[in-house]
């Protein structure tokens, strides 16, 4: 069955250092990758979009990599700072079709 | 910026019982979405709808389940009869051009509970 997991529950990162949190899929081909940030009680909140023929994306401190021959991606957050606590989805979409497909989230703890 | 709006924030509901939860996508978007999330659990697909028909759906959504938009900005979820494990947040979503081009905007939810 397809699978999406995201490398641990819970991180916690020192403010100023790079988090680096992992996406990894099994039996998927998925053709676009999102990450989303949610907030407790929250919606998801859209961060970055990579498609499956872009091995990476950034944007201002976050960077997303994908690499298909893997079925993995990485999200990195550089600099990070107490406000970008908040636990990080990742999610997968197939071609030709709109079921986007989210893992299980890592809660990341950026401590003072 | 626009936002997906869910109402009601919190609905309460006995066993068996018919829910109607509201949303009102963002209003040039074209695809609108329903997703729930289990206490402690991942965000789950339930249905994707576009062009006035559900394009895709879930083992989840049943026949208990339906969408509908009724007048062009609202997209309603109905359970017609709910059973306890329908406990759970309650996210709507819309998107400009589908989850291959562009994001899903989420609103806040609607936390249902069922007793």
């Amino acid at each position: 069955s397809q699978k999406i997991e995201q490398n641990s529950e819970a991180l916690n990162i020192q403010e100023g250092k790079t988090a680096t949190l992992t996406c990894n899929y099994t039996n998927y081909s998925p053709a676009y990758l999102q990450w989303y940030r949610q907030d407790p009680g929250r919606g998801p909140v859209f961060l970055l979009l990579i498609r499956e023929n872009e091995k990476e994306k950034r944007k201002e401190r976050l960077k997303v990599t994908f690499d298909t021959t893997l079925k993995q991606s990485l999200f990195h957050i550089t600099a990070s700072q107490p406000a970008d606590s908040a636990t990080y989805l990742c999610a997968l979409l197939g071609f030709g079709n709109e079921k986007l497909t989210f893992g299980t989230g890592t809660r990341l703890t950026i401590i003072p | 910026e626009p936002e997906v709006t869910q109402t009601p924030s919190h609905q309460v509901t006995q066993m068996g019982q018919e829910v109607i939860l509201r949303c009102v996508p963002i209003s040039n978007h074209l695809y609108f979405y329903w997703y729930r999330q289990i206490l402690g659990q991942k965000v789950e697909f339930l249905v994707s709808f576009y062009n006035n028909e559900i394009s895709e759906k879930s083992e989840i959504f049943d026949d208990q389940f339906s969408v509908e938009r009724p007048d062009g900005s609202n997209f309603t979820l109905k359970i017609r009869s709910t059973k306890l494990e329908d406990s759970a947040m309650y996210f709507c979503a819309s998107s400009l051009a589908g989850g291959k081009n562009s994001p899903l905007h989420f609103g806040n939810g609607t936390r249902l509970t069922v007793t």
